[in-house]
């Protein structure tokens, strides 16, 4: 059964920078089939897609987030990473690692999802 | 303001049928895109409970259904239980702003 498990601090300082890295098992995450993205949820409100990697490098970024978000990935230690630049108290959220199914573009598999806080 | 509206809320007796609509616009469900749905119980990652408008992944009751129309996306429960007490989200895509986009999220409360 696949796995993703989100993991980084809980606490990130304004105007600094927000790491996350997610964990994939029970599966490979070189299968051409799929892409690899974050959606994060802040506090009681809806949900919001940053970015989708796939093995090969391409990626996709949310334009509203311009430059501020870079994806990667590490296909030998079967994980993919986020990273989002200059985090204001708006960056508060639950951010959840999700893989995207190409048939259909579905996200059919979620972490458990990590709150990061933005506060001094 | 989210791309895809969604009612805040709804709410049924167990046993009822409710319906959760999600509206769209000509750069996302009318222009063909799928139409996913999603269910998160408190405190959890979303679950995939429809995707491709109308299909239900393995394990999903089948008193889950999904229909699209138009602009327009419909998600369907049938005979109501109070486990079904939950938040929906529906997702697609949006080709003029180039990114996969979700509804605002539907609160079912089972009375």
């Amino acid at each position: 059964q696949l796995q993703l498990q989100e993991s980084g601090p809980g606490l990130v300082k304004p105007s600094e920078t927000l790491s996350l890295i997610c964990t994939v098992s029970g599966g490979s995450i070189t299968s051409d089939n799929y892409y690899w993205g974050w959606i994060r949820q802040p506090p009681g409100r809806g949900l919001q897609w940053l970015a989708s990697i796939h093995h090969s490098g391409n990626t996709y970024h949310n334009p509203s987030l311009k430059s501020r978000v870079t994806i990667s990935v590490d296909t030998s230690k079967n994980q993919f990473s986020l990273e989002l630049f200059s985090v204001t108290a708006a960056d508060t959220a639950v951010y959840f690692c999700a893989r995207l199914n190409a048939d259909y573009r579905r996200f059919d598999y979620w972490g458990q999802g990590t709150l990061v806080t933005v506060s001094s | 303001q989210s791309v895809l509206t969604q009612p805040p809320s709804v709410s049924g007796a167990p046993g009822q049928r409710v319906t959760i609509s999600c509206t769209g616009s000509s750069s996302n469900i009318a222009a063909g895109y799928d139409v996913h749905w999603y269910q998160q119980l408190p405190g959890t990652a979303p679950k995939l409970l429809i995707y491709g408008n109308i299909n239900r992944p393995s394990g999903v009751p089948d008193r889950f259904s999904g229909s699209k129309s138009g602009t327009s996306a419909s998600l369907a429960i049938a005979g109501l239980q109070t486990e079904d007490e939950a938040d929906y989200y529906c997702q697609s895509y949006d080709s003029s702003l180039s990114v996969w986009v979700f509804g605002g999220g539907t609160k079912l409360t089972v009375l």
